[in-house]
């Protein structure tokens, strides 16, 4: 079936420090989402992409979509301790989607 | 707001046993989903269900069987527990659009951590 990877699978930073997660996909996806995890805490959805090579912010967050629709980025400027959580990736592949297995990020202050 | 109502947060049962697992939404979303979260996996999805009665397979539904009589209530049944099945179980619901079933944000319950001795 259809997969998509995660990387890296965990980070630690010093608060302050950037962070980058990437979303990569075999094939073609027709969107993508993230969400954020925090520890003891439930998915919780972040944003959705749609087109090829669109941005779009939240804050110190930005999130990318590949021009080709097979990779996504989520970026964080200047980290918190509230920003401690696991990201997930969701490919959708038309009527199907995958979570990605998540990035666990660690911040210490 | 969104809320997915999860019956129990732990739950420890004996292998052999019929588990239920109870998911609730509130915002008259058509799709449900079950998912188990282990780690390093990430999330593994069991069952969905797009509309009252309907169910679909996902990536893992062997062991396992869903119900869904009313739109709001989407129960998972573990028909014989076994030690393998030891997780954190997560319910999700989302609406449709007129492209995807699964297009939409989901919205996930807060989890029930189960354990079979």
């Amino acid at each position: 079936g259809q997969q998509v990877m995660q990387i890296p699978q965990y980070q630690h930073v010093q608060e302050g420090e950037d962070f980058t997660t990437y979303c990569n996909s075999s094939t073609t996806l027709s969107n993508i989402q993230w969400y954020k995890q925090r520890p003891g805490g439930h998915p919780v959805f972040l944003i959705q992409l749609v087109k090829s090579g669109e941005v779009k912010k939240q804050k110190r967050l930005t999130f990318q979509f590949g021009e080709a629709k097979k990779n996504s980025s989520l970026h964080i400027t200047a980290t918190q301790t509230t920003d401690v959580g696991t990201y997930f990736c969701a490919g959708h592949y038309g009527q199907n989607f995958v979570f990605g297995p998540g990035t666990r990020l660690s911040v210490l202050p | 707001d969104v809320k997915v109502t999860q019956s129990s947060r732990y739950l420890v049962k004996r292998t052999g046993e019929k588990v239920f697992l109870e998911c609730v939404q509130d915002m008259d979303h058509e799709n449900m989903f079950w998912y188990r979260q282990d780690p390093g996996l990430g999330l593994r999805l069991i069952y969905f269900s797009y509309d009252v009665k309907m169910k679909e397979k996902g990536d893992i539904p062997e062991g396992y069987s869903v119900s869904r009589e009313k739109k709001e209530r989407f129960s998972l049944i573990l028909e014989s527990a076994s030690t393998n099945q030891t997780s954190m179980y997560l319910c999700a619901s989302s609406p449709q659009d007129s492209q995807s079933y699964s297009n939409q944000p989901q919205h996930f319950g807060d989890g029930t951590r189960l354990s079979i001795l």
